[in-house]
């Protein structure tokens, strides 16, 4: 299957700092792609939708100021948690279509931990 | 909101067959079941997916009833690495994927 690799796995920050997280799809051309967030013992939420030279498209409840998205290329898109407080410590995973590739199935990254101190 | 029912948690034995179930009631004509399952700390995996036809790969079978009101996700022979939460999805082409709980899955030796 389709190739999604995120970077880092496992971040801790200050509270206050920000955090960039990196989600690549390493064999294939993704013009959205798709981040969750799963807190302990609870299913994956959807935060946003992340469009190739475009501007993100965001879940209801999600600040889209506190969760910068960038897609800047077909293969990289980026998460930013700015002003980091402890309750952002989350998984946060994200996710891609390879639209050429049967009928629509997605691929997930690794995920990112981060722990906000 | 999911539009799928899965139980909360199931056990198998390992080497037994695991059959998961998933009521998806409302499923419309254009929409695909697809199941996942999330190893602890791990990104979900996709296993299968399907409309009509029950389908096959080297991970699973599924099994949709004749009207695609619920389906089942088989496992042929569970090993202890088949230990995950696993999540049956109703979705069409363009649309979000939307997880439920799922089902928390525990191979037993």
């Amino acid at each position: 299957g389709a190739v999604v690799s995120q970077h880092p796995s496992r971040v801790i920050c200050k509270s206050g700092t920000s955090v960039k997280i990196e989600c690549r799809s390493l064999d294939f051309q993704a013009t959205t792609m798709f981040w969750y967030r799963q807190f302990p013992k609870q299913s994956l939420m959807l935060m946003a939708t992340s469009n190739e030279g475009s501007k993100a498209t965001y879940e209801q409840g999600v600040e889209k100021d506190k969760f910068l998205i960038n897609h800047a290329s077909l293969t990289l898109s980026t998460l930013t948690v700015t002003s980091a407080h402890p309750e952002d410590s989350s998984f946060y995973i994200c996710s891609a279509n390879p639209g050429s590739v049967g009928s629509g199935e997605l691929f997930f990254g690794e995920g990112s931990r981060l722990t906000v101190l | 909101d999911a539009k799928t029912t899965q139980p909360t948690s199931m056990d198998c034995a390992e080497g037994r067959a695991a059959n998961l179930p998933c009521n998806h009631s409302t499923i419309s004509g254009n929409e695909y079941v697809y199941w996942y399952r999330q190893i602890h700390s791990q990104g979900p995996q996709y296993i299968i997916h399907g409309l009509k036809n029950n389908e096959t790969n080297e991970m699973a079978s599924l099994i949709i009833t004749e009207d695609r009101k619920s389906s089942t996700l088989i496992l042929p022979h569970a090993t202890l690495r088949d230990t995950a939460v696993y999540y049956c999805i109703v979705r069409d082409y363009g649309q979000n994927f939307v997880f439920g709980p799922g089902t928390r899955l525990s191979v037993l030796p």
